[in-house]
């Protein structure tokens, strides 16, 4: 089944250590997002990708890194700058705008939710 | 802009009651609109999506409503069972622009057998 697996489920930071969280795709989907969501708040964009080896921040883009070496994967690095870790991080495809024949909707994986030791 | 706190609106109705979860949306140039159902400690999954030049579209036991007048989305769920509890949110995207969506803050459905 094509879809979106993000890893690990759960994933605790100690402080000054950066962690890594993971998102692979099978959907051959272009573009691929990581947002960030806390209790009671919409999807906050971090980073976002519309092709491989290319990358924009979002609207929180501070103490956050990513790369795009794969086109099936998007890895998140959480680093020691970002002083408020503890959340619910989803990462997300879709098609790709810049090939959009007909609208389609984003895909998200299951989330990681990070918390601080 | 929308208030943040901790506690999403919530509806709470009874199991075989229709829902209507609604939305309003900022951007008077957004041309695609779509629904989310985001169980707890999961991703949110597609429920449905409507384009601007449509008022309405009906999938299994949702439709979806479009006021671009008032820009204003709705949800309705007939028949509601437990497994529809969940939060619920819309996106709106401007497919002439970066395609980037943005996303409301969610409704809280509680369904109480």
């Amino acid at each position: 089944d094509g879809g979106i697996t993000q890893s690990p489920k759960y994933l605790f930071r100690k402080e000054g250590q950066n962690v890594t969280l993971s998102c692979e795709q099978n959907l051959n989907h272009d573009a691929m997002y990581w947002y960030r969501q806390d209790p009671g708040q919409g999807l906050r964009l971090i980073y976002y990708s519309q092709i491989v080896n290319d990358f924009q921040k979002g609207d929180i883009a501070e103490g956050y890194s990513v790369s795009r070496e794969k086109k099936e994967s998007f890895p998140l690095t959480v680093t020691s700058a970002q002083k408020n870790p503890t959340a619910f991080y989803l990462c997300a495809s879709s098609i790709g705008s810049y090939r959009q024949r007909d609208n389609q909707p984003q895909h998200f994986g299951d989330g990681t939710r990070l918390s601080i030791l | 802009g929308e208030s943040v706190g901790l506690h999403l609106p919530t509806l709470s109705v009874q199991e075989g009651d229709n829902s209507i979860i609604n939305c309003a949306y900022s951007n008077s140039a957004s041309d695609y609109f779509i629904w989310y159902k985001q169980e707890s400690g999961k991703g949110p999954q597609f429920i449905i999506d409507i384009r601007s030049n449509m008022d309405k579209r009906q999938g299994q036991r949702v439709t979806v409503l479009l006021n671009k007048t008032v820009k204003h989305l709705s949800l309705q769920i007939a028949a509601t069972q437990p497994g529809d509890s969940a939060v619920y949110f819309c996106a709106e995207i401007n497919s002439g622009g970066s395609y980037i969506p943005t996303f409301g803050r969610g409704t809280s459905l509680i369904v109480h057998p």
